[in-house]
Parts: structure tokens; C-alpha cells; sequence
């Protein structure tokens, strides 16, 4: 069964690297992307591909099986949950998603 | 723009009720898909469509029907509504031409309770 595994909650202080780790069981899945979501509003997308990449703070590092964000200087307006997909075909999976802490 | 929008952001229904989620986005993508959200689930794929006229079933698609009769709307149909309906739902759409490398644009969800 596809499915993408990620924790489900990290927790850091403030002004730290925080990393969120993601895995899957995809099969033929060509591309990770990572959505940050607060409650009652839109997921929106944070970074995404097939190599590793950035913006902004949000860095993605990218294995075929597994990816991470990687968040710079991390704030407490950073605590949402944060969600990795992946691409297969003409689909979206996406993992369970991983709440983010920030203590001061 | 507006993006994608869905209508209501929240509805309560009884048990056995019927009633459409509506999705329009204004953004000409191709691509539409319904997830709904659940604690500690993520989000679960419903259905989904790559163009007008054209709809598959996602992972969890039991109890739920679409259409997709425009490019810009795809509404979903619950029509005996159960307690396990009980979620918040987000529809999404993409621009896919080529390649499979763009992102979904999510609607703000709707979240609906059945009891």
C-alpha cells in the first residue's frame, strides 16, 4: 500500500534547526512536497522536488525513499503542522502530518 | 484571483441527510482533487479529476460521489451522511502541463459535523 510516514509531533526552541523527517512507501512517487498548515486556513506549500532544495528558510534535503525540511531560526509563530506528499502519477499522497513545538 | 474557494466553511447535518460540498477555482488548472482531513490521519484522498468530464477514486472514495462538469467546479455529493463522515474537507487544484512537478492549491476546507 502507498503510504508516507512522517512523526507525529517535533519540538524545539526557539532559534534552532528544527528537522522534520519523511518516508514512503510509494512506488514510482517522482517528487516530495512539503505544505505548512494552520488551523482553519489553506494548506500552502513550502518547498518541493526532486533534489534537494530551498526557500527561504525552508530547506529540503531529498533521498528516493525519504526526504526533510530543515527550518532555519525557527520561531514560535513557526508551531503549525507541517505535511509531507508525494507525487505519483496524477496523485498527491500525503503522510499524517507533524505537529511542530516551539518553546521560548 | 481567488484561488479555490469552498462553500460552506462549516455545515452540521443529521444522520441520513444529504447535502453537496462546493469547489470552484478560477486559476484554469486542470487537475481538481477532494482530501479529507481527519486528527491525526493527515490527509486522505477522496476523489480526484484531471480535466472535465473525467473522475477517479481516491483512497477512501466509499460514501461519496463527484462530478466534474466544468473545469472550474467539482463539487462533492454525500448522500446518506454517517458519523464517520465527520471531518474537515479540502479541495485542491493544479496546473499540470508536461510534467507532474507543480503544486496543489488548497481551499481554506470545509468542516462538517454529522450527528
Amino acid at each position: 500500500k502507498d503510504q508516507v510516514f512522517q512523526p507525529s509531533t517535533v519540538a524545539s526552541s526557539e532559534g534552532a534547526v528544527v528537522e522534520i523527517f519523511c518516508n514512503h512507501s510509494v512506488s514510482n512517487a517522482y517528487n516530495f512536497f512539503w505544505y505548512l498548515h494552520f488551523p482553519g486556513c489553506a494548506p500552502r506549500l513550502l518547498v518541493k522536488g526532486s533534489k534537494p532544495s530551498q526557500q527561504g528558510r525552508y530547506n529540503m534535503t531529498y533521498e528516493r525513499f525519504s526526504s526533510s525540511l530543515l527550518i532555519l531560526q525557527v520561531r514560535e509563530a513557526d508551531a503549525a503542522v507541517y505535511y509531507c506528499a508525494c507525487g505519483v502519477a496524477d496523485k498527491l499522497i500525503f503522510g499524517t502530518g507533524t505537529r511542530l513545538q516551539v518553546f521560548p | 484571483n481567488a484561488g479555490v474557494t469552498q462553500t460552506p466553511k462549516f455545515r452540521i447535518l443529521k444522520i441520513g441527510q444529504s447535502m453537496t460540498l462546493q469547489c470552484a477555482q478560477d486559476m484554469n488548472h486542470n487537475y481538481m482533487y477532494w482530501y479529507r482531513q481527519d486528527p491525526g490521519m493527515g490527509l486522505k484522498l477522496i476523489y480526484y479529476s484531471v480535466g472535465a468530464g473525467i473522475t477517479d477514486k481516491g483512497e477512501v472514495p466509499n460514501g461519496y460521489n463527484v462530478s466534474r462538469s466544468t473545469t472550474e467546479d467539482f463539487p462533492l455529493r454525500l448522500e446518506l451522511a454517517a458519523p464517520s463522515q465527520t471531518s474537515v474537507y479540502f479541495c485542491a487544484s493544479r496546473k499540470v502541463q508536461g510534467g507532474l512537478n507543480t503544486e496543489a492549491f488548497f481551499g481554506q476546507g470545509t468542516r462538517l459535523t454529522v450527528v
